[in-house]
């Protein structure tokens, strides 16, 4: 049981240049999330799904495109990176009701040069 | 729309000290839940405690405790004998109670350190 697992780790990429940050959950979860993480703003949501086939815009999501296929997996897309998304990121999921707990990944760290 | 301050950038405090981490919210929601969560420098996000606004009594989790006040909209964080290992940034989060979506809104973080 491996949880919530995020790949890569660290990133480096080029202005302009595109890529996809994975996520998945071993754990049967309907509500993934993705975030980032920026020095003195905590984390701010991204896109969010409450299942297969339903997304949602979150507080920052401009620049950037999920899709959730499956229960597993809730991949987020980078469709021409910016400066501006250099950033850690992180994948969160939960079970149904309102009263589960939140899981987080690992983390993936992007540089936007 | 929710929002959630730390009004707290940094603290530290002695090893076996007790420590609290100030956190307020502002929503116009009756049900709603609470938490904090730890960030080590592992950067594992790390749920520490969690209350729901429908009840009265304050949350503990051996060491650690909150002191929610409901029509202040604040939600504190106490540490009791604090250990080198609770060194971390500390993050206050609301997540709304009236729908089923998973929006949690995350304050900017507390940064604790712990001092031998």
């Amino acid at each position: 049981n491996a949880g919530v697992t995020q790949t890569p780790k660290f990133q480096v990429l080029k202005t302009g240049q595109s890529m996809t940050l994975q996520c998945a959950q071993d754990m049967n979860h309907e509500y993934m999330s993705w975030y980032r993480q920026d020095p003195g703003m905590g984390l701010r949501l991204i896109h969010y799904s409450v299942g297969a086939g339903i997304t949602d815009q979150g507080e920052v999501p401009n620049g950037y495109n999920v899709s959730r296929s499956t229960t597993e997996d809730f991949p987020l897309r980078l469709l021409s990176a910016a400066p501006s998304q250099t950033s850690v990121y992180f994948c969160a999921t939960r079970g149904g009701g309102l009263q589960e707990t939140q899981y987080f990944g690992p983390g993936t760290r992007l540089l936007v040069l | 729309a929710q929002t959630v301050t730390q009004s707290q950038p940094e603290m530290s405090v002695q090893e076996a000290e007790t420590v609290t981490l100030s956190c307020t919210y502002d929503t116009s929601e009756n049900n709603y839940y609470l938490f904090w969560y730890k960030q080590p420098p592992s950067r594992q996000m790390i749920l520490v405690i969690r209350q729901e606004a429908y009840k009265q009594q304050n949350a503990t989790e051996n060491r650690f405790s909150v002191n929610f006040q409901k029509a202040a909209k604040s939600f504190s964080l106490k540490i009791s004998d604090s250990q080198l290992g609770d060194t971390a940034m500390y993050f206050c989060a609301f997540m709304t109670g009236e729908t089923s979506y998973d929006k949690v809104i995350f304050g900017p973080g507390t940064s604790l350190s712990v001092i031998p």
